[in-house]
């Protein structure tokens, strides 16, 4: 079983929509937790970072994590087409980044 | 944006032919990584520095070679490519480590070895 599940998706929602993206986890472990967004023949790049428990707000973005349940969200308001990609979830349980475990990814599709 | 770069960015090579990818950023960052990711997988580690004459290898087990001579540059070498080898490798770099701290990507080097 892997330590951290993504579903694959493709979702595709029509613009404006909100979406929620989840990954869930086996490891209690785990402390830091992050959402990557990486465009299509890209590198990925970091949309959300959360500490522990609780919601953070960027924006249209909403990063939330349960410990209590491993499971962590992102939600996106007033989704855009510019929106569209794949949607990486990647945590860890100490400081180093070579800890880091990521999700296989889900690719979102918004239209227009 | 993030001022990692890597070259090339797209290679098709025969089996047994020696490759290196190159990766350079002006960031000044310590640690430095390679990734290896293959359509709708995971990321996985192959390789990270945290500096200057310091390489370890990652998580997922690699045929491949790294060096860090200078703090910018982390070249990966294939000594003699073979078909399992193709896929994304992604070069990535990072301040310190803490909380916080963010992994900055490259562009990515997608290989495809015949």
């Amino acid at each position: 079983q892997k330590e951290v599940e993504q579903d694959p998706g493709p979702l595709s929602v029509p613009e404006g929509a909100i979406v929620s993206l989840n990954c869930t986890y086996s490891n209690s472990a785990f402390q830091y937790f992050m959402w990557y967004r990486q465009y299509s023949r890209k590198g990925p790049e970091l949309l959300m970072y959360t500490y522990s428990s609780g919601n953070k707000e960027d924006g249209r973005f909403t990063a939330q994590v349960d410990k209590s349940s491993k499971y962590i969200s992102l939600f996106i308001r007033d989704s855009q087409p510019s929106d569209s990609a794949t949607y990486l979830c990647a945590m860890k349980y100490g400081d180093s980044n070579y800890q880091l475990i990521w999700g296989a990814g889900t690719k979102l599709i918004i239209k227009p | 944006e993030a001022d990692i770069y890597q070259t090339p960015r797209y290679l098709v090579i025969g089996t047994g032919k020696k490759i290196t990818l190159e990766c350079s950023q002006t960031m000044g960052h310590d640690k430095m990584y390679w990734y290896q990711q293959d359509p709708g997988m995971e990321l996985h580690l192959i390789h990270y520095s945290y500096g200057v004459n310091s390489t370890e290898k990652g998580d997922l087990s690699s045929e491949s070679t790294v060096s860090r001579i200078r703090t910018e540059h982390f070249p990966l070498t294939l000594e003699s490519a073979r078909p399992s080898h193709t896929s994304q490798y992604l070069c990535a770099s990072s301040d310190t480590d803490g909380e916080g701290n963010t992994i900055y990507f490259g562009e990515g080097s997608w290989l495809t070895v015949v």
